[in-house]
């Protein structure tokens, strides 16, 4: 079945610091999906990737899905407190026949003032 | 628009006892999920419904029942709850799968089962 790993699992950087997040799939990515989810909150969708080699970008967050469609990276720069959370990569995905949404297990942002 | 609501936020139940939690959606949305976040973890997908009437499994589905008598409304419930089912639930919701398939996820319903 299909799997999504994230790395790292948690992060603590420095305000002002650059960071990037990776998301491995175990087989090619259809869609993927970036959330943030605050601590003890629901999550909130913050881009999507279709197309291999696509990149976008949102304020200071910048997410790439590479060529062969299998990882992703979310990439931050000038990290701030607010940027703090758990973010995770999300994909649509099939396992014998069956429909599934994933999550990877999520990267725990830290951002120190 | 509310977007996702579920009800209630948290709830402590005894071993045995049973409860619905419930979630609704004012966006129209064919797709609903349900979800259990434990520590540490990412998000098990429970069940899910792909519109009214119909209902599938999902990776962790046992111990859970869903329901989905209107487009807006997606409840589980929890027959014979056990320790192993603490955890936080969320609902969510989208227009379609494939395609752009964003995900309006609800706050939350922290469980605890002693």
């Amino acid at each position: 079945s299909q799997e999504l790993e994230q790395s790292p699992q948690s992060l603590i950087v420095q305000e002002g610091k650059n960071l990037t997040i990776n998301c491995t799939s175990s087989k090619t990515l259809y869609g993927l999906y970036w959330y943030k989810q605050k601590y003890g909150e629901g999550l909130i969708f913050l881009m999507m990737l279709q197309k291999g080699g696509e990149e976008k970008s949102h304020e200071k967050i910048t997410a790439k899905l590479d060529e062969k469609k299998q990882q992703s990276s979310l990439h931050i720069t000038a990290s701030q407190p607010s940027h703090a959370g758990i973010y995770l990569c999300g994909a649509d995905g099939y396992s014998s026949g069956t429909y599934k949404y994933i999550f990877g297990t999520g990267t725990r942002l830290k951002v120190l003032a | 628009n509310a977007g996702v609501t579920q009800t209630p936020k948290f709830r402590i139940l005894k071993i045995g006892q049973s409860m619905t939690l419930q979630c609704t959606q004012d966006m129209n949305h064919n797709y609903m999920y349900w979800y259990r976040q434990d520590p540490g973890m990412g998000l098990k997908l429970i069940y899910y419904s792909v519109g009214a009437g119909i209902t599938d499994k999902g990776e962790v589905p046992n111990g859970y029942n869903v329901s989905r008598s209107t487009t807006e409304d997606f409840p589980l419930r929890l027959e014979l709850a056990a320790p192993s089912q603490t955890s936080v639930y969320f609902c969510a919701s989208s227009y379609s799968t494939g395609g752009l398939n964003e995900q309006f996820f609800g706050p939350g319903t922290r469980l605890t089962v002693l």
